[in-house]
Formats: C-alpha cells, sequence, structure tokens
C-alpha cells in the first residue's frame, strides 16, 4: 500500500524568507503524481503545485517548488519569499496513474509565519 | 481549476435525524467523486469513493449503511448521514475527478454540528 509521510506536524518562518517542508512516500508503482495542497482556515484545499513522476525537472509555481527526488522517493515543497498568508495547513499528497484513482494524504504540517 | 460546490457549509441536526449533503461539480462532468472526513488539526480521511452510476466503494472501517452514498449524475453527488449521533459531527469534504484529469477538485467542505 502507498503510505505519505510527513514527520514535522508545525513550522514556523519569518516573514520573506524561505522554508522547506518535507515529506516522504512509498510506493512499488512507477506511474504516479505527487502534490501539494494548502488548507487554510477556511478549510477550502488549495493545489500549490503537482509533479509527474516520469518528469525529472523539479515543478515550480511562483514562489513555490518542489525537490523531488524519485530514487530516495521524497518530495520537498520550498516556499521563498514567504508571505503572511501562506500561513496554513500543508498536505503532501500521492496518487498512483490511471483513471480516477484516489489521493493519500500524509498528516500534514502546520506552517506559521511571523510578521 | 474547476470548480466544486458544497452544500451546505454548515449544518446542525438533532440526533437520531438524517442530513445530506450535496456536491456538485459546475463546470465538468465527473466520473469519480470522493468523500472525506477530516477532523481538527488532522488530514482528511477518505470514506468513500464513487462512481457515477454504480455503487459506492467504501474504506474499512467506514459503515455504508450510516454513510450513504449517491452518485447518480455526472454532476452531483450526495452523503447522507443516517440516524446521525454526536460522534459524527466532523468536517465533511468532497472532491471530484475525471478520466484524463490529473488533479481532484475540492468542495469547500460542510461542518456537521449533531446536538
Amino acid at each position: 500500500a502507498q503510505t505519505v509521510t510527513q514527520s514535522q506536524p508545525e513550522m514556523s518562518v519569518q516573514e520573506a524568507e524561505t522554508v522547506t517542508l518535507s515529506c516522504t512516500y512509498d510506493t512499488s508503482e512507477s506511474d504516479y503524481y505527487l502534490f501539494w495542497y494548502k488548507q487554510p482556515p477556511s478549510r477550502q484545499m488549495i493545489l500549490v503545485i503537482r509533479q509527474e513522476a516520469y518528469k525529472q525537472q523539479n515543478a515550480t509555481e511562483n514562489r513555490f517548488s518542489v525537490n523531488f527526488q524519485k530514487a530516495a522517493k521524497s518530495f520537498s515543497l520550498k516556499i521563498s519569499d514567504s508571505q503572511l498568508g501562506d500561513a496554513a495547513m500543508y498536505f503532501c499528497a500521492y496518487r498512483k496513474g490511471g483513471a480516477n484513482s484516489k489521493l493519500t494524504f500524509g498528516k500534514g504540517i502546520t506552517l506559521s509565519v511571523r510578521p | 481549476g474547476a470548480v466544486v460546490s458544497q452544500h451546505p457549509s454548515w449544518v446542525i441536526c438533532k440526533s437520531g435525524t438524517s442530513v445530506k449533503i450535496e456536491c456538485r461539480s459546475l463546470d465538468f462532468q465527473a466520473t469519480t467523486m470522493f468523500w472525506y472526513r477530516q477532523f481538527p488539526k488532522q488530514s482528511l480521511m477518505l470514506m468513500a469513493t464513487s462512481n457515477e452510476g454504480s455503487k459506492a466503494t467504501y474504506e474499512q472501517g467506514v459503515e455504508k449503511d450510516k454513510f450513504l452514498i449517491n452518485h447518480a449524475s455526472l454532476t452531483l453527488s450526495t452523503l447522507t448521514v443516517t440516524s446521525a449521533h454526536p460522534e459524527d459531527s466532523s468536517f465533511y469534504i468532497c472532491s471530484a475527478t475525471s478520466a484524463g484529469v490529473i488533479e481532484a477538485f475540492f468542495g469547500q467542505g460542510t461542518r456537521l454540528t449533531v446536538v
């Protein structure tokens, strides 16, 4: 079975600084996708970034980038120039390839941003 | 991204009554919808997967007679909590996806309080 591990329950970052959130996963599949979701206090799930396993290049979305280490099964999220609005819970998620497969979530990490 | 609307946003019901939560995909045909339950500061726990026109597939430990899921059309899935009890109080979230779509799109969630 696939598992997603986020071992840090909480992190804090100074506004304008950079923070990295860790995630590891376990799978025997070769075709899969990885995601980072943000859940602010409103509790609406927001997709931050996604990575296709077959792509070697790390995904980037503005201030958000990932470090995808396929052999190590590691998928960390880097947030640059942190803003107060980045404060939220962040979930790492995995789904295998194929139609309509389910997401497996990590436990999440609460990120706070200090002004 | 695509829009998924969940209704109601919050509901309070009396113990022993049933409550229905709707999940609608507004701008795409959702062949698959997922229902999650989330406790405060915790991750999303998948309850069931529903494919349009088929019976839902429930995760281990989820009572299918208590959490009735219907996915009768490509734009609507419903979760009915039958004979609700205070321990059913939680935050319920739906997500929707379709064949050929990599990501899942989430509804706003429903906060259920059983008194």
